[in-house]
């Protein structure tokens, strides 16, 4: 089982709908949850990032995360062709050899078409 | 304020060679971490060093060595070339150990 994983896509949606992306993680010790997008050729870009259970939103991006399921997933409202890109879930533990240390998604990749 | 910077952008090396790659933080990051990304999937993780000391190792072997200098950059060196470290080589920099994380844009690194 990978330790954190996510669905590959492509995901599709028309411009102007709502993007849901998810990502569920295998280590109850993770403390730390982030959204990265990265587009083609480019570094991947911290767009949200979220500590406690619920819902944190930042313009039209909503973070949800669910510790009991292990969960967390990315809300992107009013999806627009810019908005094209890989997003990477990645989790972070605390303590230990994992101290600082990001795990990262294989990455859902996102079209919005006009 | 400029961002992280990584240097050179592109590589190319031969099976067997060596490679020495850079990285420059943030202004006032103490902190720095290297992931290895191969087309197609996530960052993996390969250092991470604060206060020019090790922090975090990934899985990698022992080809794979990285030092911080005084002023907070850092060098990535990776020994004995092979065609399967062919990849995007990207630095991060943060504050502190659990600090956000910031990418560079990365050394893409290939190997023949």
């Amino acid at each position: 089982q990978k330790e954190v994983e996510q669905n590959s896509g492509p995901l599709s949606v028309p411009e102007g709908a709502i993007a849901s992306l998810n990502c569920t993680y295998s280590d109850r010790g993770s403390q730390s949850f982030f959204w990265y997008r990265q587009y083609s050729g480019k570094s991947p870009e911290l767009i949200m990032f979220i500590y406690s259970n619920g819902d944190k939103e930042d313009g039209r991006f909503t973070a949800q995360l669910n510790k009991a399921s292990q969960y967390v997933s990315l809300l992107i409202r009013d999806s627009q062709p810019s908005d094209s890109a890989t997003y990477l879930c990645a989790v972070a533990n605390a303590g230990g050899t994992s101290y600082g240390k990001l795990t990262f998604g294989q990455g859902t990749i996102l079209t919005v078409h006009p | 304020d400029a961002g992280v910077t990584q240097s050179p952008t592109h590589l190319i090396k031969t099976r067997g060679q060596q490679v020495t790659l850079r990285c420059s933080p943030i202004s006032g990051h103490k902190s720095v971490s290297w992931y290895q990304q191969v087309l197609g999937q996530g960052p993996q993780f390969i250092f991470q060093y604060y206060e020019k000391e090790e922090r975090g190792r990934g899985n990698f072997p022992d080809r794979f060595s990285a030092r911080q200098f005084p002023n907070y950059s850092s060098e990535l060196n990776v020994n004995a070339l092979l065609l399967g470290d062919s990849a995007l080589y990207l630095c991060a920099s943060s504050l502190a150990p659990q600090g956000l994380l910031f990418f560079g844009s990365g050394t893409q690194l290939s190997v023949l």
